[in-house]
């Protein structure tokens, strides 16, 4: 079936830091994949996607690059801010559908 | 994008008691989603909510419990049906926006005493 797992939080990082959250799929078919982030008191937002293998995906210094042969989608930033403290969804999509499948979610607290 | 809004954006509730969670979108749209994000979990979805006919409900869901109406193409309701302490959670609507992209609104936090 299809599935995500992403690394069990929380994150915990000072201001600055290079930061990577894991993220592995399991999937018949190419899904597209996707990072949503939730900020506190927020609903969730798409922070970036990617549609086909060796994709990356980009947005607010987050990257992401959809990996075929080791069915990975891992969530890089090179210096994170305090005010990217979020959990952060890692997510495939199932065509057209509609339908998404999540991650557990990861929490990333930046202390300054 | 599309601007999601969902009432109420929290409540508790007694057990035995039923609860329905509105969700109104600013544009007209054809995919709507209930999602549940019970604590420390991820997202799970209910069902889609299909505009002029019935619910489509994902395994583990039936109607009775979480009935849904979808009366038009910018309106949802979900109910949650006889609550028990386990249906604590989040309710989250979320609506297709093109591309596989979804939006959400901010949830409904429940609490079932």
């Amino acid at each position: 079936g299809n599935s995500v797992t992403q690394m069990e939080g929380p994150v915990t990082l000072s201001e600055e830091a290079f930061l990577t959250i894991n993220c592995t799929y399991t999937a018949t078919g190419y899904p597209s994949l996707f990072w949503y982030v939730q900020y506190p008191g927020e609903g969730l937002q798409l922070l970036l996607k990617a549609t086909k293998a060796d994709d990356k995906g980009s947005n607010k210094g987050f990257e992401a690059t959809y990996r075929k042969e080791t069915t990975s989608f891992h969530l890089e930033k090179g210096s994170v801010q305090v005010s990217d403290s979020a959990v952060y969804f890692c997510a495939l999509g199932l065509g057209n559908t509609g339908k998404l499948i999540f991650g557990q979610g990861t929490t990333l607290q930046v202390k300054p | 994008s599309a601007v999601i809004s969902q009432k109420p954006s929290r409540d508790i509730c007694q057990r035995g008691t039923s609860l329905t969670i509105q969700c109104q979108v600013d544009s007209q749209v054809t995919m709507m989603f209930w999602y549940r994000q019970q604590p420390g979990q991820s997202l799970t979805l209910i069902a889609t909510a299909n505009q002029g006919s019935e619910a489509t409900y994902e395994s583990g869901f039936v109607i009775d419990k979480f009935p849904i109406s979808r009366p038009n193409l910018t309106f949802s309701t979900l109910t949650v049906s006889n609550m028990s302490p386990e249906d604590s959670s989040i309710y989250l609507c979320s609506v297709g926006g093109g591309d596989e992209k979804l939006f959400f609104g901010s949830g409904t936090q429940l609490s079932v005493l």
